[in-house]
């Protein structure tokens, strides 16, 4: 079962530019997390906000969670040719311990 | 060097030929899990392991086996592969599922002809 939904689909930018993205999910959650693939590659994991907090920042990443919204989004700030790649959230549902349920992801390019 | 390794990484073979991807992690990370990845459909949960001898379906178990007997070892199992199971996999493994990060493998790329 798909719980996050990643908006948009795709994104296309300038180099230097700010990317935001968002993920919306249905049920209640323990924490959100937000991972990096680039093209075929694993996923690499970017950040982990619990749902108490309301923002938390790693280098140029932003992430907030508004939990009575059931949404996050994540910022990247002037961005880099080196950040293209697809971006996903996963949620950990409160009603269960033992699965992160994954979002379609968005694409994002950064143009040189 | 902490990884999470998958081989093989790309596997070409029939329908019906039983086949075994491994997936092996250095991290001493009770959590395991199998992921399949397809063109719009984001990563779906094959089956999961929250330590030796105890696995659990995710949301596509169909048509495949896991087992864990070892700690670091997470093999999945196609019994008789199907067209159906052309995909990317994703292994990956974390301390936990619900507050740790998830470290995935590189893939494995299989077609199943």
């Amino acid at each position: 079962s798909q719980q996050g939904e990643e908006d948009p689909q795709a994104l296309s930018i300038q180099e230097g530019e700010n990317a935001t993205m968002n993920c919306s999910y249905k049920t209640s959650i323990n924490n959100l997390q937000w991972y990096r693939q680039n093209s075929g590659r694993g996923l690499v994991h970017l950040i982990l906000i619990r749902s108490n907090e309301r923002e938390k920042h790693s280098g140029r990443l932003r992430v907030t969670l508004d939990t009575s919204k059931k949404s996050s989004s994540l910022l990247i700030t002037a961005s880099r040719a080196a950040d293209t790649a697809s971006y996903f959230c996963a949620t950990d549902l409160m009603d269960s311990n033992y699965q992160l349920i994954w979002g379609a992801g968005t694409k994002l390019i950064i143009k040189p | 060097e902490a990884q999470v390794t998958q081989n093989p990484r790309y596997l070409i073979t029939v329908t019906g030929k039983k086949l075994t991807v491994t997936c092996s992690q250095n991290m001493n990370h009770e959590y395991m899990s199998w992921y399949r990845q397809d063109p719009g459909l984001g990563l779906r949960q094959i089956y999961y392991s929250m330590n030796v001898e105890v696995t659990d379906k995710g949301d596509v178990p169909e048509g495949y086996k896991v087992s864990r007997k070892e700690k670091r070892n997470f093999p999945l199992i196609l019994e008789s592969p199907s067209p159906n199971q052309t995909s990317l996999y994703f292994c990956a493994s974390g301390k936990q599922v619900s507050t740790d990060t998830q470290y995935f493998g590189p893939g494995t790329r299989l077609t199943v002809l």
